[in-house]
């Protein structure tokens, strides 16, 4: 159980061009979805928090018009890098935090982003 | 703020061998979830082992164990029998209790392991 898909799991855009990606949880009801980011050798930095049928909130220095979340449903949450440039290429996770929290969160596959 | 410090960058150790990451945190609060996740090539996160801080008792999955030691705020990882399977990036993570509200992971920078046949 508490399987978390994400997709696409890699993607190849050219710059100015927005990309969305999507975070399911595929057993449970995912109340609160997180997006992370992780560059190259470093470690997970959190983006935003999303709440089902609420704003996200972002964490200090992320741009909300850059990088787009939307949580319309208990199981799907989205984010969209709008206008990408070379400097949003990077590796994007989601985890999520399922309505009976016993505190592990469940992580999707990771979605490899290049901006060319 | 909680923080996560791992202070090995890279960490090697021969097949079959034991070795032990280290990680220490930060935080005011007495009631959280400490985690350590293993990051393959692959990227995918995958869950080692988990511990409440409630729990004296310290977690152990199989070949993994932890030393938690509450009072000194220290968290490591001990991989026992090593194989070459468990070469990866192995961070620390800290999670406030689920009650207080939509907690995130805390992550430490990682610290990368490599397993020599």
């Amino acid at each position: 159980g508490a399987v978390v898909s994400q997709h696409p799991s890699w993607v190849i855009c050219k710059s100015g061009t927005s990309v969305k990606i999507e975070c399911r949880s595929l057993d449970f009801q995912a109340t609160t979805m997180f997006w992370y980011r992780q560059f190259p050798k470093q470690s997970l930095m959190l983006m935003a928090t999303s709440n089902e049928g609420s704003k996200a909130t972002y964490e200090q220095g992320v741009e909300k018009d850059k990088f787009l979340i939307n949580h319309a449903s208990l199981t799907l949450s989205t984010l969209t890098v709008t206008s990408a440039h070379p400097e949003d290429s990077s590796f994007y996770i989601c985890s999520a935090r399922g309505q009976g929290d016993t505190g592990e969160l469940f992580f999707g596959e990771g979605s490899r982003l290049t901006v060319l | 703020a909680q923080t996560v410090t791992q202070s090995q960058p890279e960490m090697s150790v021969q097949e079959a061998e034991t070795v032990t990451l280290s990680c220490t945190y930060d935080t005011s609060e007495s009631d959280y979830y400490l985690f350590w996740y293993k990051q393959p090539p692959s990227r995918q996160m995958i869950l080692v082992i988990r511990q409440e801080a409630y729990k004296q008792q310290n977690a152990t999955e199989n070949r993994f164990s932890v030393n938690f030691q509450k009072a000194a705020k220290s968290f490591s990882l001990k991989i026992s029998d090593s194989q070459l399977g468990d070469a990866a990036m192995y961070f620390c993570a800290y999670r406030s209790p689920a009650y207080s509200g939509n907690t995130p992971l805390v992550f430490g920078k990682g610290t990368r392991l490599s397993v020599i046949a």
